[in-house]
């Protein structure tokens, strides 16, 4: 199985701060990579897809790059509603398999 | 707009078991792969079974495989999960969510359920 590591495991910041969380892969697995946000007690939702590709509704502040094996999510000017967790996922091969997840938290 | 009602979860005993669904809404049902993922309380997600279109190719994490058995209705727009002998460890919210393409292959997960919670506890 792909082991998908993400860091840190949680973060503090203000906002309007730009927040940088990495996603790092086992083994190459090109830009089958996307990126989710849970806040508690809810589903998780789809932010970014193919490593940078943001899903239709999503605020532009939100922007996923790499490939391979070293990815990372960012958010350019932190909204009150981006406190939650963020996972990264990858679909290159079965199992599929996310990361530990990185929760964002107010400073 | 796309729906997806999570039903089914309960408080079992260990070994007994227990019958998830999903009924979906707002796409066309056929036109997509299905999965089932979950996420024990307060812990990181975990994917747990597939099933690609029309249901004739299902794909499992081996902490299930024998035990859980995927499937899926297109008439009535619904995916179900069976959950025969069942542990404490399967102790988790079931979410039911949709995969952008109709097949299994490099799957991820553009809408989900609100989630049903199952308890495995003596």
């Amino acid at each position: 199985d792909i082991q998908m590591t993400q860091s840190p495991s949680s973060l503090s910041a203000s906002v309007g701060d730009r927040v940088t969380i990495t996603c790092r892969a086992s083994q190459s697995i090109s830009d089958y990579l996307v990126w989710y946000q849970q806040k508690p007690g809810k589903a998780p939702k789809l932010l970014i897809y193919g490593a940078s590709s943001l899903l239709s509704g999503v605020p532009s502040r939100f922007s996923g790059g790499g490939s391979g094996t070293d990815f990372t999510l960012t958010i350019s000017g932190l909204q009150p509603e981006d406190f939650a967790t963020y996972y990264c996922q990858q679909s290159y091969s079965s199992p599929q398999t996310f990361g530990q997840g990185t929760k964002v938290e107010i400073k | 707009e796309v729906l997806l009602v999570d039903s089914g979860g309960d408080l079992v005993q260990p070994g007994r078991s227990l019958r998830l669904s999903c009924v979906a809404s707002g796409f066309t049902f056929d036109d997509h792969a299905m999965h089932w993922v979950r996420q024990a309380p307060g812990k990181g997600l975990e994917w747990v079974s597939g099933i690609n279109w029309n249901g004739d190719k299902t794909d499992y994490a081996d902490s299930v495989k024998g035990r859980f058995s995927i499937s899926r209705d297109n008439a009535k727009t619904s995916l179900y999960l069976q959950m025969n002998s069942l542990r404490p460890e399967d102790t988790a919210f079931y979410y039911c969510a949709k995969a952008p393409a109709p097949l299994l292959y490099r799957s991820y997960f553009d809408s989900w359920g609100q989630g049903t919670l199952v308890t495995v506890s003596s």
